[in-house]
């Protein structure tokens, strides 16, 4: 079957850095998504990965390594609008995108 | 910003009745999706779309239908409401490209009593 997990809650520090872990198992790969969903909110595009490497935008960075089946987010200089849950979604060889249950992370000041 | 809209925000109904989740947006996107999502749960796919005059079923199984005859207005219809269709409906559109992200609308925020 095809899976994504993600840890289901983080908590760091308000100034921090901290990364968040996505690890897929899914029949093909056609990229992977981050979303930032505030609660009772939708959820927002934060970045697509396609190839192996970093994408850097502002604070946020993304990660991909296909061949562990394996990504991160990594938030610098943690706000408090920060406090989110975060989730990971990849798009299989059918181009269908598989979501994971999302992390929450929670930031304290 | 996003132009994708969905109504109701909130609504309780009783068990039974007809309800319709209404979908607009207007950026022309050919794609348009309809997800289930409840607290602290993954997205599931209830209905997609293409284009106009197709659609198709999702991963999840559901009592609900989708039309998509105008490319901006896919609306969501359950004909008989049950507790269990209590959930936010999230509704979403995208690019014709394989790779185009997700614009999600606002969600509706469905009870069932």
């Amino acid at each position: 079957g095809q899976n994504i997990d993600q840890p289901t809650e983080m908590t760091a520090t308000e100034g921090a850095i901290v990364q968040i872990n996505c690890t897929y198992q899914t029949s093909g790969f056609n990229g992977l998504f981050w979303y930032q969903q505030h609660a009772g909110e939708a959820p927002t595009f934060l970045s697509y990965n396609v190839l192996d490497g970093l994408e850097e935008k502002g604070r946020f960075s993304s990660f991909l390594s296909r061949s562990k089946g394996y990504s991160y987010l990594l938030l610098k200089e943690l706000q408090m609008k920060d406090s989110a849950s975060y989730l990971c979604a990849v798009t299989d060889s059918n181009y269908q995108l598989i979501w994971g249950a999302g992390t929450k992370l929670i930031i304290k000041p | 910003e996003a132009d994708i809209y969905q109504t109701p925000r909130y609504l309780v109904i009783g068990t039974g009745k007809k309800i319709t989740l209404e979908c607009s947006q207007t950026m022309g996107h050919d794609k348009m999706y309809w997800y289930q999502q409840d607290p602290g749960m993954e997205l599931h796919l209830i209905h997609y779309s293409y284009g106009v005059n197709s659609t198709e079923k999702g991963d999840l199984s559901s009592e609900s239908t989708v039309s998509r005859i105008r490319t901006e207005h896919f609306p969501l219809t359950l004909e008989s409401a049950r507790p269990s269709h209590t959930s936010q409906y999230l509704c979403a559109s995208s690019e014709g490209t394989e790779t185009g992200e997700l614009f999600f609308g606002e969600g509706s925020r469905l009870t069932v009593l």
